[in-house]
């Protein structure tokens, strides 16, 4: 059973607040992802990461911002939230190893409304 | 870059009826196709990993098939339940780790 958490699971705040999303896993991972997905839409890799220090920018554009300083934390943060940042924020992990035979675990995701 | 379709985008079967659900993908060169299952705001729960090497891969009462070949994937729900409504997603792995994911199929299984 993978174990990977995030927090808050809901989030409503004002416009230009900072924010950061939480997102934390037990199973010593390297590898950790976001994902942002609006309602009825496909999931868009936003972030990702290797292991430790490693950050890199996703297939879809984003001003958010990652930080990866401990295997088990991959926190997001948004400097000045916009009402166009209003969306379910996904994480997840996997494996090292063989590419080819490693599933992604996901957390519950974060809903973020932006006013 | 690569493109996942799923069709249907919803599907509604009474219970106990068989579903099949469709995944096709633009480039052949993965390594491997992941179904998983998404609950009304909630994250995804993996259902099945196909290798690219495989041509299918079972789990109870599912079952996924994968023609790299042709850039398509089934997945199979035998004795459908209300339990089993939810919205499904498939993903391809062709680049590094990253998934590419399709928009998903949601199914409605009445009782």
């Amino acid at each position: 059973e993978a174990d990977i958490y995030q927090t808050p699971r809901y989030l409503v705040i004002g416009t230009g607040k900072k924010i950061t999303l939480e997102c934390s896993q037990t199973m010593g991972h390297d590898k950790m992802y976001w994902y942002q997905q609006d309602p009825g839409m496909e999931l868009h890799l936003i972030h990702y990461s290797y292991g430790v220090n490693s950050t890199e920018k996703g297939d879809l554009s984003s001003e958010s911002t990652v930080s990866r300083i401990r295997t088990e934390h991959f926190p997001l943060t948004l400097e000045s939230a916009r009402p166009s940042h209003t969306s379910q924020y996904l994480c997840a992990s996997s494996e090292s190893g063989g590419y080819s035979n490693q599933p992604q675990h996901f957390g519950d995701g974060t809903r973020l409304s932006i006013l | 870059k690569q493109e996942v379709t799923q069709i249907p985008a919803a599907l509604s079967v009474p219970e106990g009826e068989n579903l099949v659900l469709n995944c096709s993908f633009t480039d052949s060169a993965i390594y491997n196709l992941q179904w998983f299952r998404q609950d009304p705001g909630k994250g995804l729960t993996s259902l099945l990993l196909i290798q690219s090497s495989q041509r299918e891969q079972t789990s109870g009462r599912l079952n996924a098939s994968l023609d790299k070949s042709s850039g398509r994937s089934t997945l199979y729900i035998a004795a459908s339940q209300p339990g089993d409504s939810a919205t499904y997603l498939c993903a391809v792995n062709s680049n590094d780790y990253k998934l590419s994911f399709g928009a998903g199929t949601t199914v409605t299984v009445r009782a």
